[in-house]
């Protein structure tokens, strides 16, 4: 299948410092990402639908600010935490689909960055 | 928006045995189904979907069923191994609105030898 690959696997910030978050399609061009956030023994709960060239779309409650997303390629999506506090600590995961126009409908997902905020 | 209401939360079985997860969803324009499997710390892997056209669908011994009136579909593991244990799960989604996932709150299985 179509390989989605996110970086870093896992970081640990002071509180208040800004952490980046990327996630690559490898294999193949992506117009659409998601980034989603997962708590320990949580479901996957989508932040926000990433669109290249364009803003990305918020879900209710994520503020916007606060999770810059940037998708300036076909290929590359990234998230940025600012200004992280221990709250934020999370398993954040991307995902993507090959090709909006095709018949496969598979969301390929990145391994996930385990943040840490100290 | 979108609800997905996943259920048992938990669930051990023997080995050699089937386990059944069960979902319902709450948007009827809602047509697409996959199934993740979600190892600790790793990313979800995809190990079934159906589409809303389809009422069944059978992958060795992974199969889903989807009953669009009820708005329920379900996912059937036969024969369970030790490497079937997992947090499973369901999600709903739309095609037309660039397959935007709504997951459910996740299964853990548990298969004991």
């Amino acid at each position: 299948g179509a390989v989605v690959s996110q970086h870093p696997s896992w970081v640990i910030c002071k509180s208040g410092t800004s952490v980046k978050i990327e996630c690559r399609s490898l294999d193949f061009q992506a117009t659409t990402m998601f980034w989603y956030r997962q708590f320990p023994k949580q479901s996957l709960m989508l932040m926000a639908t990433s669109n290249e060239g364009s803003k990305a779309t918020y879900e209710q409650g994520v503020e916007k600010d606060k999770f810059l997303i940037n998708h300036a390629s076909l290929t590359l999506s990234t998230l940025t935490v600012t200004s992280a506090h221990p709250e934020d600590s999370s398993f954040y995961i991307c995902s993507a689909r090959a090709n909006p126009g095709q018949a496969s409908t598979e969301a390929f997902f990145g391994q996930g960055t385990r943040l840490t905020v100290v | 928006g979108e609800n997905v209401e996943q259920h048992p939360s938990t669930l051990s079985v023997q080995e050699g045995d089937s386990a059944v997860i069960k979902c319902t969803y709450s948007d009827s324009a809602s047509n697409y189904f996959p199934w993740y499997k979600q190892e600790l710390g790793k990313r979800p892997q995809l190990i079934i979907d159906i589409r809303s056209n389809v009422g069944e669908k059978k992958d060795q011994r992974i199969a889903v069923t989807l009953n669009k009136t009820a708005k329920h579909f379900s996912l059937h593991i036969t024969e369970t191994q030790p490497e079937d244990s997992a947090v499973y799960f369901c999600a709903a989604s739309i095609t037309s609105s660039n397959y935007k996932l709504t997951f459910g709150k996740g299964t853990l299985l548990t298969v004991n030898p």
